[in-house]
C-alpha cells in the first residue's frame, strides 16, 4: 500500500468551528488531492496541490482551504464547517499528473459536523 | 467506503464464475480511465488502467474493455473470490483539462460462496 496517512480518522464538531484535516505521504510523490465522498456522488475534487506551496481548486472548493508546507504534507481547512460538509474525506497522491498516473488513496476520514 | 452510495446497484456472483462490472462515462474527449476497488472504510484502491488509445488491457484475472464508441466500460474479474467482495468504481480522467477527473458511483460486488 502507499503510505499515506490520513488524520484524524474520525471526527465529530460542531458547526462554525474550524477543523483541520492532515494527509501524510512517504512516497516522496509530486501531487497530492483532496477529495470528499458522499452517497449518491462519485469522488468529487476539492482543492489539489503539484508542489509544494502550488495549489489549485477543485470541483467544489467553496468553504474550503489547504496548504502545503512540505512535500510530505496537505492540510485541508474548513474555515467554519457547515452541516453540509458532513463527508468522508480521502487524501490521494500520485507520482505524475493524474491524467497520467493513477492516484492512490488513503483510508479517509468521517466527518460529522452537527 | 459504504458511503460510496444510498442505492448502489449490486451485482452478486457466485464464488469462482466470471464477474462483468460495467461503467458509462459522458465526456467524449476523456483519454485516460482507471478501476478502482473500494471495501468497506478503506480508501479506493487502484486495479487496472486503460488510455483512450487502447480497446483492451488485462492483469491479474482482471481485464478492461474499453469502448469509446458508446463511452462505455467494462472490468471484468475472472474466477471471483470472496476477496474481491468491494464496491467497484470507474474514473476517467481528461488530460487537456487540467486536473478534470470524474469518478463512478460503483457497483457493489457481492461474492457468494
Amino acid at each position: 500500500d502507499a503510505g499515506i496517512t490520513q488524520s484524524p480518522r474520525h471526527k465529530v464538531t460542531e458547526t462554525g468551528t474550524p477543523v483541520t484535516l492532515r494527509c501524510h505521504q512517504t512516497e516522496n510523490h509530486r501531487y497530492m488531492y483532496w477529495y470528499r465522498q458522499d452517497p449518491g456522488h462519485g469522488l468529487r475534487l476539492i482543492h489539489y496541490s503539484y508542489g509544494v506551496k502550488d495549489t489549485d481548486k477543485g470541483e467544489v472548493s467553496d468553504g474550503y482551504s489547504v496548504s502545503r508546507s512540505k512535500t510530505e504534507d496537505f492540510l485541508l481547512t474548513l474555515e467554519s464547517a457547515t452541516s453540509s460538509q458532513t463527508s468522508v474525506y480521502f487524501c490521494a497522491i500520485s507520482d505524475g499528473d493524474m491524467s497520467n498516473q493513477p492516484q492512490h488513496f488513503g483510508d479517509g476520514t468521517r466527518l460529522s459536523i452537527l | 467506503g459504504e458511503s460510496v452510495g444510498l442505492h448502489l446497484p449490486t451485482l452478486s456472483v457466485q464464488e469462482g464464475d466470471n464477474s462483468i462490472i460495467n461503467c458509462a462515462y459522458s465526456n467524449s474527449a476523456s483519454d485516460y480511465f482507471i478501476w478502482y476497488k473500494q471495501e468497506s472504510g478503506k480508501g479506493p484502491q487502484f486495479i487496472i488502467d486503460i488510455r483512450s488509445n487502447m480497446d483492451k488491457r488485462q492483469g491479474q484475472r482482471v481485464t478492461v474493455l474499453l469502448n469509446k464508441t458508446v463511452k462505455h466500460l467494462s472490468l471484468q474479474i475472472a474466477a471471483t473470490q470472496p476477496g474481491d467482495s468491494a464496491v467497484y468504481f470507474c474514473a476517467d480522467y481528461y488530460s487537456g483539462g487540467y486536473q478534470k477527473v470524474t469518478f463512478g458511483t460503483g457497483t457493489k460486488l457481492q461474492v457468494i460462496p
